[in-house]
């Protein structure tokens, strides 16, 4: 099956601070997604990008379908940002879309 | 819009006993739903694809018969966990695609634990 690997796997980062996630993924993918996984399990959407940019406030996302990564992006981090990010990729399989998660990034914003 | 609800959020059970997990879509019908699991500091894992109003496809490696799926409606789907065991503790999401502009959108989890 696919495989979606997502770098660093880990990330400690001083509040006010940027950062980069990567998703590599190692098939063509029909769609997209990044998640916020809170403290409690909760998983927040917070991009649906099979392909190119989009910008929600201080987060911005790129894919590169072509090139199989996707990034996203965190501008002057919160400790709010603290969690579990993960990247997930769609592909159609016998009608319906299969989605596989990325192994994660685990962010952690300090005062 | 999109919302998913997921009962009950916390369960602990004794070992042997059954539970059912339900996974409602509130504003929205959804003929396909998706269940997965995460153990503690993993990714999440799909487990199962659920039908309105057919069988489940399972992936690779998930027991059928434990862990029983119903899709009885547009707006409903139900995982049971049955002769539970302390291995099956975990946190089980459900999902399901709302428009495809959203992607999925997920349930907020249930953590079942099994003494």
């Amino acid at each position: 099956g696919i495989q979606v690997e997502q770098s660093p796997p880990d990330l400690i980062l001083q509040e006010g601070a940027n950062s980069t996630l990567r998703c590599n993924f190692s098939d063509s993918v029909n769609n997209l997604q990044w998640f916020h996984q809170n403290p409690w399990g909760q998983l927040i959407n917070l991009f649906y990008i099979p392909s190119g940019t989009k910008q929600n406030g201080r987060l911005s996302a790129t894919t590169v379908a072509t090139e199989r990564y996707s990034l996203l992006y965190i501008s002057s981090s919160q400790t709010t940002d603290s969690g579990v990010y993960f990247c997930a990729v769609g592909l159609n399989s016998g009608g319906y879309q299969k989605v596989t998660f990325g192994t994660g990034t685990k962010l952690q914003v300090i005062p | 819009g999109a919302v998913v609800s997921q009962h009950p959020s916390r369960v602990i059970c004794k070992s042997g006993t059954s539970v059912k997990i339900e996974c409602r879509s509130l504003d929205f019908q959804a003929t396909t739903m998706f269940w997965y699991r995460q153990f503690p500091k993993q990714s999440l894992m799909l487990m199962a694809t659920s039908n309105e109003g057919s069988k489940a496809t399972y992936e690779q490696g998930v027991e059928k018969d434990k862990f029983l799926i119903n899709h009885a409606s547009l707006t409903l789907s139900t995982l049971t966990v049955t002769s539970a065991h302390p291995e099956d503790s975990s946190f089980y999401i459900c999902s399901a695609p709302a428009m495809s502009a959203l992607g999925l959108t997920f349930g907020a989890g249930s953590r079942l634990t099994v003494l």
